[in-house]
């Protein structure tokens, strides 16, 4: 079974701050996506990094996949409150037939 | 909107009663699943199916029964649950491309008493 850590698994910061999510393990992936979740919603895509060493980047949010597809981060700079959700990492298999998710990161952004 | 759609959005059902959850997808996917979301938990994958045949079942007691009529449509039949199924129940339908990306509906928040 391939496994995701995320960390830290809770984050509450101030409007304006920067911030960093981890995704890790000992796991090779073929691909890794990121998915937000709003309270009451279902998670939605953001990104998918599939290249080692690949960094995407979606306004505030730059995403980049380890060099050895076994981690990935997500960086927010100068966080809004309008960022605040769970996000949640997602590794996939060489066929993308099944995501093993991470347990997910909780922001909250304060005004 | 992702494209898929569930109902009911919220569900409060006794351990006796039988009920469903329905999900659509408008997404020309061929591949459906139902997770079940916990507080404190991952989400958890229970049921998988690629043209309308199970291709995975993670475990999941009898007692949640899936349904897949076609491609477009997604059921998870309920009965005799208990108190701990509590969760938020997603469905999902995952595109074609190799990285296997999810859209989810928003859910089907359960209580059961």
């Amino acid at each position: 079974t391939q496994l995701l850590e995320q960390s830290p698994q809770f984050l509450s910061i101030q409007e304006g701050e920067n911030l960093t999510v981890y995704c890790n393990s000992s796991s090779v992936f073929s691909s890794l996506q990121w998915y937000r979740q709003e309270p009451g919603e279902g998670p939605v895509l953001l990104v998918t990094v599939v290249t080692g060493g690949e960094v995407k980047k979606l306004k505030r949010l730059t995403f980049q996949f380890g060099d050895a597809r076994k981690d990935s981060s997500l960086h927010i700079t100068a966080a809004q409150p309008g960022d605040t959700g769970l996000y949640l990492c997602a590794g996939a298999d060489n066929a993308g037939n099944m995501l093993t998710f991470g347990g997910g990161t909780r922001l909250m952004v304060k005004p | 909107e992702t494209g898929v759609t569930q109902t009911p959005r919220h569900l409060v059902m006794g351990m006796t009663n039988k009920k469903s959850l329905k999900c659509e997808q408008h997404l020309g996917h061929n591949a459906m699943y139902w997770y079940k979301q916990s507080a404190k938990k991952p989400l958890e994958l229970m049921f998988v199916y690629n043209f309308k045949e199970q291709t995975e079942n993670n475990s999941v007691p009898s007692r949640f029964s899936p349904e897949c009529p076609n491609s477009s449509h997604l059921f998870l039949h309920l009965h005799t649950l208990q108190p701990e199924d509590s969760a938020l129940y997603l469905c999902a339908s995952r595109s074609g491309r190799l990285t296997g990306e999810l859209f989810f509906g928003e859910g089907s928040r359960l209580t059961v008493l």
